[in-house]
């Protein structure tokens, strides 16, 4: 149980394009899911969370306006990457859990999107 | 500033040895320590997590220790096989937002 799926698990595009990578909690509801960045050789950076119904939280430095999220089910959450420019190339990661049943917060990360933004 | 602490930053060891990792952490108030393996391009999968009452938790052939008053944990890893070759990631919770350590690369060579 709590398999977290990303698509595309790989995407290329031009500069200036936008890119949608999707989450979903496949065996469990999420009421919360998360969305990380990872540049090679170092650890995961949070992004910003999701509670499904309501907007994002981003951490600081974050461009809420280039990072589109979306939440519209408690199985579905989709980062939309605006505007793409090379510096946005990385491996997002996004991860999800469900608040009050696991004593830990458990979070389940998804697989990962490598985006290279040519 | 929250910080977790890894060490070494990479090790490389024969399969069939063991190796233990380090993770140091000033994070507060303190949830849960989590040990992830991540392998490359992959997300992270969890190992092992400890609340501040646990001392030693296991998971097949890796075992992390925790002492929540120096704030220090390990991870052992037993009998080592090609397929641990990975990073393994110390995780400190506050609360649902995670505090990660840089990891540690450990390459397994036959």
């Amino acid at each position: 149980g709590a398999v977290v799926s990303q698509h595309p698990s790989r995407v290329i595009c031009k500069s200036g394009t936008s890119v949608k990578i999707e989450c979903r909690s496949l065996d469990f509801q999420a009421t919360t899911m998360f969305w990380y960045r990872q540049f090679p050789k170092q650890s995961l950076m949070l992004m910003a969370t999701s509670n499904e119904g309501s907007k994002a939280t981003y951490e600081q430095g974050v461009e809420k306006d280039k990072f589109l999220i979306n939440h519209a089910s408690l199985t579905l959450s989709t980062l939309t990457v605006t505007s793409a420019h090379p510096e946005d190339s990385s491996f997002y990661i996004c991860s999800a859990s469900v608040a009050g049943v696991d004593p830990y917060n458990e979070q389940f990360f998804g697989p990962g999107t490598r985006l290279t933004v040519l | 500033k929250n910080q977790v602490e890894q060490s070494p930053q990479s090790l490389i060891i024969l399969e069939g040895k063991n190796c233990t990792l380090q993770c140091n952490y000033t994070v507060s108030p303190f949830s849960n320590l989590r040990w992830y393996k991540q392998d490359t391009g992959r997300g992270p999968v969890s190992l092992t997590i400890m609340t501040f009452s646990e001392n030693t938790k296991s998971n097949g052939r890796y075992t992390a220790t925790l002492d929540a008053d120096t704030k220090q944990s390990s991870l052992h890893i037993t009998a080592s096989q090609l397929s641990d070759s990975a990073s393994y990631i110390c995780v400190v919770s506050p609360g649902y937002k995670l505090s990660f350590g840089a990891g540690t690369t450990v390459t397994v060579r036959a």
